[in-house]
């Protein structure tokens, strides 16, 4: 079966600090890849996606990038980290038929202090 | 602009008070509509998709519907367990850009009280 793996559970980090999420998914090849970003009492915010190694889309400017080395890991990186950068942020993994239909990790929790 | 919007924002029902949850949606070109349960704390949890108007979908007490301009999630005698924000998503396919289109509503809070 497949499963989805993210951590850390929760962070915190100082403004200007550099940021690190790891995202891997096992039982499955050739996931689509995404990170969101879910903020109090707003919907889930598409951040990044991908198809395959190397191939990041991402439609929102921000502070944030991603990449994917393997074909199941996916990161989510920043060099310096912004107040507004504070939230909760879900990896997840689909089949391409099936886009909308993701899989979720269970998040990581980044407070910016 | 596409929006999703889901009412009501809370619903607290008594154990085993049937009720409906709406997710309304104005968007060209559906490729379909996603329902997801999340708990406090955690990843969203995947329920159904609907592809087409008049198409249902159920899973123990849910049962999901699709309209050409919203969805139902119908909660049939639900349980405690049952509490949890659920959310509606929406696919309208890829932009010029080829980047999938994938949005969610904000989510209805639903408290099942024995």
């Amino acid at each position: 079966s497949q499963t989805i793996h993210q951590w850390p559970a929760t962070l915190v980090q100082p403004v200007g600090s550099p940021l690190s999420l790891e995202c891997t998914v096992e039982g499955t090849s050739n996931p689509n890849l995404y990170w969101y970003r879910q903020a109090a009492g707003r919907g889930l915010q598409l951040l990044f996606y991908s198809v395959g190694i190397g191939q990041i889309s991402s439609e929102v400017p921000q502070n944030l990038s991603a990449s994917r080395p393997q074909d199941r890991q996916f990161i989510l990186s920043s060099k310096k980290l912004l107040l507004s950068d504070s939230g909760f942020y879900l990896c997840a993994w689909s089949v391409l038929e099936t886009v909308g239909a993701a899989f979720f990790g269970q998040g990581t929790r980044l407070t910016v202090v | 602009e596409d929006q999703v919007t889901q009412s009501p924002e809370a619903l607290r029902l008594q154990e085993g008070e049937s009720s409906s949850l709406n997710c309304s949606y104005t968007v060209s070109g559906l490729r379909g509509l996603f329902w997801y349960r999340q708990d406090p704390g955690k990843g969203p949890e995947f329920l159904f998709t609907l592809y087409s108007a008049g198409e249902e979908k159920e899973k123990e007490r849910l049962k999901a519907t699709l309209t050409k301009k919203e969805s139902f999630l119908h909660i049939t005698a639900p349980k405690p367990e049952d509490s949890a924000t659920y959310l509606c998503a929406v696919h309208i396919g890829r932009n010029s850009g080829g980047y999938q289109k994938v949005t969610f509503g904000t989510g209805t809070k639903l408290q099942v009280i024995p």
